[in-house]
Protein backbone atom coordinates (compact mmCIF):
# COMPACT_ATOMS: atom_id res chain seq x y z
CA UNK A 1 0.00 0.00 0.00
CA UNK A 2 1.01 3.78 -0.46
CA UNK A 3 2.84 5.24 2.34
CA UNK A 4 2.61 8.67 3.77
CA UNK A 5 3.63 11.38 0.60
CA UNK A 6 4.22 14.83 0.64
CA UNK A 7 4.91 17.45 -2.05
CA UNK A 8 6.81 19.20 -3.45
CA UNK A 9 9.81 17.34 -2.80
CA UNK A 10 11.70 21.07 -3.08
CA UNK A 11 10.57 23.91 -2.52
CA UNK A 12 12.81 27.10 -3.35
CA UNK A 13 11.59 30.63 -2.35
CA UNK A 14 12.59 33.97 -1.63
CA UNK A 15 12.68 35.86 1.79
CA UNK A 16 9.10 36.96 2.31
CA UNK A 17 7.19 34.84 -0.03
CA UNK A 18 4.40 32.11 1.86
CA UNK A 19 4.63 28.34 1.09
CA UNK A 20 2.03 25.58 1.24
CA UNK A 21 3.63 22.13 2.18
CA UNK A 22 1.47 19.41 1.59
CA UNK A 23 0.84 16.05 3.31
CA UNK A 24 -0.94 12.69 2.48
CA UNK A 25 -1.23 9.93 4.79
CA UNK A 26 -1.68 7.10 5.13
CA UNK A 27 -5.58 6.06 4.56
CA UNK A 28 -6.98 5.42 7.61
CA UNK A 29 -4.80 7.16 10.02
CA UNK A 30 -6.29 9.31 11.65
CA UNK A 31 -3.05 10.93 13.73
CA UNK A 32 -0.96 13.03 11.37
CA UNK A 33 2.42 14.82 12.65
CA UNK A 34 4.52 17.50 11.12
CA UNK A 35 8.19 17.84 12.44
CA UNK A 36 10.73 20.23 11.11
CA UNK A 37 14.40 18.45 10.37
CA UNK A 38 17.36 21.07 10.43
CA UNK A 39 20.73 20.11 8.60
CA UNK A 40 22.59 17.65 10.84
CA UNK A 41 19.48 17.30 13.25
CA UNK A 42 16.84 15.42 14.50
CA UNK A 43 13.64 16.14 13.48
CA UNK A 44 11.62 18.36 15.96
CA UNK A 45 8.15 18.17 16.55
CA UNK A 46 5.80 20.88 14.85
CA UNK A 47 2.23 19.77 15.41
CA UNK A 48 -0.27 16.56 15.47
CA UNK A 49 -3.70 16.15 14.21
CA UNK A 50 -6.25 13.49 15.75
CA UNK A 51 -8.83 13.97 12.80
CA UNK A 52 -9.24 17.35 12.15
CA UNK A 53 -7.94 18.91 15.01
CA UNK A 54 -5.06 20.47 16.07
CA UNK A 55 -4.26 17.96 19.57
CA UNK A 56 -1.16 19.58 20.02
CA UNK A 57 0.42 22.45 18.35
CA UNK A 58 3.20 23.35 21.25
CA UNK A 59 6.18 22.72 18.54
CA UNK A 60 4.92 25.87 16.21
CA UNK A 61 7.76 28.03 16.81
CA UNK A 62 5.96 31.35 15.98
CA UNK A 63 2.44 32.76 14.49
CA UNK A 64 3.73 32.47 11.18
CA UNK A 65 3.29 28.13 11.15
CA UNK A 66 0.41 27.50 10.83
CA UNK A 67 -1.39 24.01 9.73
CA UNK A 68 -4.67 22.86 8.74
CA UNK A 69 -6.28 19.02 8.27
CA UNK A 70 -9.95 19.92 7.09
CA UNK A 71 -10.96 16.46 6.49
CA UNK A 72 -9.17 14.88 8.51
CA UNK A 73 -6.80 13.20 5.63
CA UNK A 74 -4.56 15.55 3.73
CA UNK A 75 -2.73 18.26 5.92
CA UNK A 76 -1.19 21.18 5.08
CA UNK A 77 1.73 23.61 6.85
CA UNK A 78 1.59 27.39 5.67
CA UNK A 79 4.62 29.19 6.38
CA UNK A 80 4.02 33.24 5.73
CA UNK A 81 6.86 35.78 5.30
CA UNK A 82 9.18 33.07 4.84
CA UNK A 83 12.36 33.91 6.86
CA UNK A 84 16.67 32.22 5.76
CA UNK A 85 16.04 29.85 8.96
CA UNK A 86 12.63 28.64 7.85
CA UNK A 87 15.01 26.90 5.44
CA UNK A 88 14.84 22.99 6.36
CA UNK A 89 13.42 19.44 5.65
CA UNK A 90 9.53 19.31 6.73
CA UNK A 91 8.54 16.01 7.68
CA UNK A 92 5.50 14.53 7.65
CA UNK A 93 4.23 11.60 9.59
CA UNK A 94 1.00 9.29 9.90
CA UNK A 95 -0.18 6.67 12.80
CA UNK A 96 -3.25 4.55 12.96
CA UNK A 97 -4.06 6.83 15.83
CA UNK A 98 -3.50 6.56 19.63
CA UNK A 99 -0.18 4.61 18.99
CA UNK A 100 3.59 5.80 19.02
CA UNK A 101 4.44 3.86 15.66
CA UNK A 102 4.72 7.01 13.39
CA UNK A 103 5.43 6.50 9.50
CA UNK A 104 7.12 9.17 8.29
CA UNK A 105 7.21 10.50 4.70
CA UNK A 106 10.16 11.15 2.46
CA UNK A 107 9.75 15.10 3.37
CA UNK A 108 10.07 18.43 1.66
CA UNK A 109 13.36 20.50 1.44
CA UNK A 110 12.43 24.13 1.84
CA UNK A 111 15.02 26.38 0.40
CA UNK A 112 14.57 30.19 1.66
CA UNK A 113 17.07 32.69 -0.06
CA UNK B 1 16.31 21.86 21.42
CA UNK B 2 16.98 17.91 21.97
CA UNK B 3 16.18 16.71 24.94
CA UNK B 4 18.06 12.80 24.25
CA UNK B 5 21.43 12.28 23.95
CA UNK B 6 22.64 9.79 21.81
CA UNK B 7 26.53 8.16 21.05
CA UNK B 8 28.36 8.24 19.98
CA UNK B 9 27.63 11.02 17.35
CA UNK B 10 29.44 9.07 14.32
CA UNK B 11 30.90 5.54 14.02
CA UNK B 12 32.95 3.54 11.32
CA UNK B 13 31.71 0.16 11.15
CA UNK B 14 33.88 -2.69 9.11
CA UNK B 15 31.83 -5.44 7.72
CA UNK B 16 31.00 -8.47 10.21
CA UNK B 17 31.63 -6.09 12.94
CA UNK B 18 29.22 -5.81 15.72
CA UNK B 19 27.90 -2.08 16.52
CA UNK B 20 26.07 -0.50 19.40
CA UNK B 21 24.83 2.98 20.12
CA UNK B 22 22.32 4.34 22.87
CA UNK B 23 20.14 7.25 24.01
CA UNK B 24 19.73 8.84 27.06
CA UNK B 25 17.26 11.15 28.50
CA UNK B 26 16.97 13.67 31.81
CA UNK B 27 13.09 12.79 31.98
CA UNK B 28 11.03 9.35 31.95
CA UNK B 29 9.69 8.41 28.31
CA UNK B 30 6.96 5.81 27.92
CA UNK B 31 7.56 4.45 24.88
CA UNK B 32 11.25 4.03 22.97
CA UNK B 33 11.71 3.95 19.14
CA UNK B 34 14.81 3.07 16.63
CA UNK B 35 14.68 4.55 13.38
CA UNK B 36 17.16 4.52 10.35
CA UNK B 37 17.42 7.76 8.13
CA UNK B 38 18.90 8.06 4.65
CA UNK B 39 20.21 11.02 2.42
CA UNK B 40 17.00 12.50 0.60
CA UNK B 41 14.31 9.94 2.75
CA UNK B 42 12.32 10.30 5.48
CA UNK B 43 13.11 7.81 8.95
CA UNK B 44 12.36 4.66 8.87
CA UNK B 45 10.97 2.74 11.94
CA UNK B 46 13.36 -0.25 13.14
CA UNK B 47 12.35 -1.09 16.64
CA UNK B 48 9.74 -0.22 18.61
CA UNK B 49 9.67 -0.61 22.83
CA UNK B 50 6.96 -0.31 24.99
CA UNK B 51 7.92 -1.66 27.98
CA UNK B 52 10.56 -0.98 30.38
CA UNK B 53 13.20 -3.57 30.53
CA UNK B 54 11.89 -5.32 26.99
CA UNK B 55 14.16 -6.12 24.71
CA UNK B 56 13.24 -6.80 21.23
CA UNK B 57 15.13 -7.92 17.93
CA UNK B 58 14.64 -7.30 14.11
CA UNK B 59 16.54 -9.28 12.06
CA UNK B 60 20.17 -8.39 12.77
CA UNK B 61 18.93 -5.53 15.24
CA UNK B 62 18.34 -5.48 18.88
CA UNK B 63 17.23 -2.48 20.75
CA UNK B 64 16.60 -2.35 25.00
CA UNK B 65 14.26 -0.38 27.01
CA UNK B 66 16.17 0.91 30.24
CA UNK B 67 14.45 -0.22 33.20
CA UNK B 68 14.85 3.57 34.56
CA UNK B 69 12.58 4.71 31.76
CA UNK B 70 15.65 7.17 30.57
CA UNK B 71 17.96 4.99 28.29
CA UNK B 72 17.73 2.69 25.35
CA UNK B 73 20.10 1.43 23.13
CA UNK B 74 20.85 -0.51 19.72
CA UNK B 75 22.97 -3.26 18.45
CA UNK B 76 23.44 -3.90 15.13
CA UNK B 77 24.87 -7.60 14.85
CA UNK B 78 27.44 -8.82 11.85
CA UNK B 79 27.39 -5.23 10.37
CA UNK B 80 26.99 -5.20 6.40
CA UNK B 81 27.91 -1.62 3.97
CA UNK B 82 23.99 -1.03 3.73
CA UNK B 83 23.65 -0.83 7.48
CA UNK B 84 25.04 2.78 6.36
CA UNK B 85 22.98 5.98 7.50
CA UNK B 86 22.04 7.85 10.10
CA UNK B 87 20.58 6.12 13.49
CA UNK B 88 17.91 8.01 15.20
CA UNK B 89 16.40 7.24 19.10
CA UNK B 90 12.95 8.84 19.64
CA UNK B 91 10.72 8.78 22.96
CA UNK B 92 7.39 9.32 23.12
CA UNK B 93 5.57 10.22 26.88
CA UNK B 94 1.92 9.14 25.80
CA UNK B 95 0.17 6.53 23.39
CA UNK B 96 -0.29 9.05 20.12
CA UNK B 97 1.70 11.76 21.28
CA UNK B 98 4.76 13.60 19.71
CA UNK B 99 8.05 11.73 19.62
CA UNK B 100 11.17 13.58 20.60
CA UNK B 101 14.31 13.01 18.60
CA UNK B 102 17.93 12.25 19.87
CA UNK B 103 20.65 14.31 17.42
CA UNK B 104 21.59 10.95 15.48
CA UNK B 105 24.76 8.49 15.38
CA UNK B 106 26.00 8.57 11.57
CA UNK B 107 27.24 4.76 10.98
CA UNK B 108 29.78 5.45 8.00
CA UNK B 109 32.15 2.58 6.33
CA UNK B 110 36.07 2.50 7.25
CA UNK B 111 37.77 3.14 4.58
Amino acid sequence: GAGVSQTPSNKVTEKGKYVELRCDPISGHTALYWYRQSLGQGPEFLIYFQGTGAADDSGLPNDRFFAVRPEGSVSTLKIQRTERGDSAVYLCASSPGGQETQYFGPGTRLLVL
Amino acid sequence: GQQLNQSPQSMFIQEGEDVSMNCTSSSIFNTWLWYKQEPGEGPVLLIALYKAGELTSNGRLTAQFGITRKDSFLNISASIPSDVGIYFCAGSKAAGNKLTFGGGTRVLVKP
